[in-house]
C-alpha cells in the first residue's frame, strides 16, 4: 500500500498566523483527501484534491480559509489561515487504495 | 439526516475475550462499510471493508458482519490481547466515484492482561 509521509508532526502555533502542512506519497495517486480530527471526535473530511483542478470543499469549509494545492500527482498541502484556538485539531491527508483510504500519521496543531 | 453511532465511548475486555464492537447508521445506503484501527497520535489503518451484499468477512482474528435490514455492522475481535487496545472506527461509502467515506467517532477498546 502507498506510503504517506505528513510534516510537520504538530507544531504550536501563535493565532492569526498561517500553517501549510506537506503530505508527499510515494506513488502517484489522482485523489487526495484533507481531513479534521479534533479531540475525541472522529474524521470530518475538510476538501478533496485533485491534481490540475481546484479542490472540492465540503460543507463549512472555505478556500479562503484552507487553500489547498495539489501541484502533482504524489504531492498535496493543506494552508490552515487566520488561525484561532478553534482550530486546534488534528489534520490528516489520505489517499483512496481501491475502496479503502491511506492516511498519514497526522498533524497535531495547537493554536495558542 | 445521516448518522453514524458507535457503541459506548470505551470498552474494557479481559485479555483473551472476544470484543465486539457495533456501528448503526441511519438514513444511509452504504454501497461498503469499512473499519479503521487508531492508536494515539496516529493515523487511522484499514483493516477490513464489507459489501452490502456480504454478511460476513473474515480476516484472522477479526470477523466483520453487516446487516443492512438492521443497519447495523458488528466487529468482534477474537482472542483479544492488550496489542488489541486502540480506537476503532467505522466508515460508510455510498460507492459514488466521489469516493468519499463518512467516518463514525470510534470506540476505544482497552484490553487488559
Amino acid at each position: 500500500s502507498a506510503v504517506i509521509s505528513q510534516k510537520p508532526s504538530r507544531d504550536i502555533c501563535q493565532r492569526g498566523t498561517s500553517l501549510t502542512i506537506q503530505c508527499q506519497v510515494d506513488s502517484q495517486v489522482t485523489m487526495m483527501f484533507w481531513y479534521r480530527q479534533q479531540p475525541g471526535q472522529s474524521l470530518t473530511l475538510i476538501a478533496t484534491a485533485n491534481q490540475g483542478s481546484e479542490a472540492t470543499y465540503e460543507s463549512g469549509f472555505v478556500i479562503d480559509k484552507f487553500p489547498i494545492s495539489r501541484p502533482n500527482l504524489t504531492f498535496s498541502t493543506l494552508t490552515v489561515s487566520n488561525m484561532s484556538p478553534e482550530d486546534s485539531s488534528i489534520y490528516l491527508c489520505s489517499v483512496r487504495e481501491g475502496l479503502s483510504y491511506t492516511f498519514g500519521s497526522g498533524t497535531r496543531l495547537t493554536v495558542v | 439526516s445521516q448518522k453514524i453511532e458507535q457503541n459506548s465511548e470505551a470498552l474494557n475486555i479481559q485479555e483473551g475475550k472476544t470484543a465486539t464492537l457495533t456501528c448503526n447508521y441511519t438514513n444511509y445506503s452504504p454501497a461498503y462499510l469499512q473499519w479503521y484501527r487508531q492508536d494515539p497520535g496516529r493515523g487511522p489503518v484499514f483493516l477490513l471493508l464489507i459489501r452490502e451484499n456480504e454478511k460476513e468477512k473474515r480476516k484472522e482474528r477479526l470477523k466483520v458482519t453487516f446487516d443492512t435490514t438492521l443497519k447495523q455492522s458488528l466487529f468482534h475481535i477474537t482472542a483479544s490481547q492488550p496489542a488489541d487496545s486502540a480506537t476503532y472506527l467505522c466508515a460508510l461509502n455510498l460507492g459514488t466515484n466521489a469516493g468519499k467515506s463518512t467516518f463514525g467517532d470510534g470506540t476505544t477498546l482497552t484490553v487488559k492482561p
